[in-house]
């Protein structure tokens, strides 16, 4: 069971724009701790996608963003590219945990 | 670059220990950072297993602490994982990873490549 909650899979046609929730408490998203977002291709390391919400580290197109409110959080991809199927989490600090949490993981098809 | 090699055995009997090693490059350990560790079980998502500071601070995930311990090794520039008593739910790929300097919750900004471990008679 994740720390926080996202949708198994998302989908979405070249072009398109899709959007990943997550959901968190008011332990660790409602407690104004940060999201991150990591992007994961088969077989390779997670990479850092969005640290502190909404921004960006060098050299990650700006069609991906993130943003936060209340209890939850989204990343969303704009002007989808085949290259953008992959897995995502979320992440963020709890405090009933005292520990980084993830989210399980949203798939993305590309249609 | 900053870049986190895993290495180890990738094969561990039940019941005993596994150990990984992480060797880092382009960066010391001994910098303003933690250190971490997560895996990933086949097909499923990340679990946090554990961090640790230069100084030997560490900080575990509850539900493993009772098997975890983690070591820095300055003068090799690398760090250190142990997990007793391991059994098939072990089986995981593991990374190491850079924690970056954050106030409010930080985030992972380099890992490695992973290891898969699998715990198997």
């Amino acid at each position: 069971q994740s720390v926080l909650t996202q949708p198994p899979s998302v989908s979405g046609a070249p072009g398109q724009r899709v959007t990943i929730s997550c959901t968190g408490t008011s332990s660790n998203i409602g407690a104004n701790y940060d999201v991150h977002w990591y992007q994961q291709f088969p077989g390779t390391a997670p990479k850092l996608l969005i640290y502190g919400n909404k921004n960006r580290p060098s050299g990650v197109p700006d069609r991906f963003s993130g943003s936060r409110s209340g209890t939850s959080a989204s990343l969303t991809i704009t002007g989808l590219q085949a290259e953008d199927e992959a897995d995502y989490f979320c992440q963020a600090y709890d405090s009933s945990l005292s520990a980084p949490g993830f989210g399980g993981g949203t798939k993305l098809t590309v249609l | 670059q900053v870049q986190l090699q895993e290495s180890g055995p990738g094969l561990v009997r039940p019941s005993d220990t596994l150990s990984l090693t992480c060797a880092v490059s382009g960066y010391s350990v001994s910098s303003s950072n933690w250190w971490g560790w997560i895996r990933q079980p086949p097909g499923k998502g990340l679990e946090w297993i554990g961090y640790i500071y230069y100084t030997g601070t560490t900080h575990y995930n509850a539900s493993l602490k009772s098997r975890v311990s983690m070591s820095v090794d300055a003068s090799k520039n690398q760090f250190s994982l142990k997990l007793d008593s391991v059994t098939a739910v072990d089986t995981a790929v593991y990374y190491c990873a850079r924690m970056a300097p954050y106030t409010f919750g930080s985030y992972f900004d380099h890992w490695g490549q992973g290891a898969l471990v699998t715990v198997s008679s």
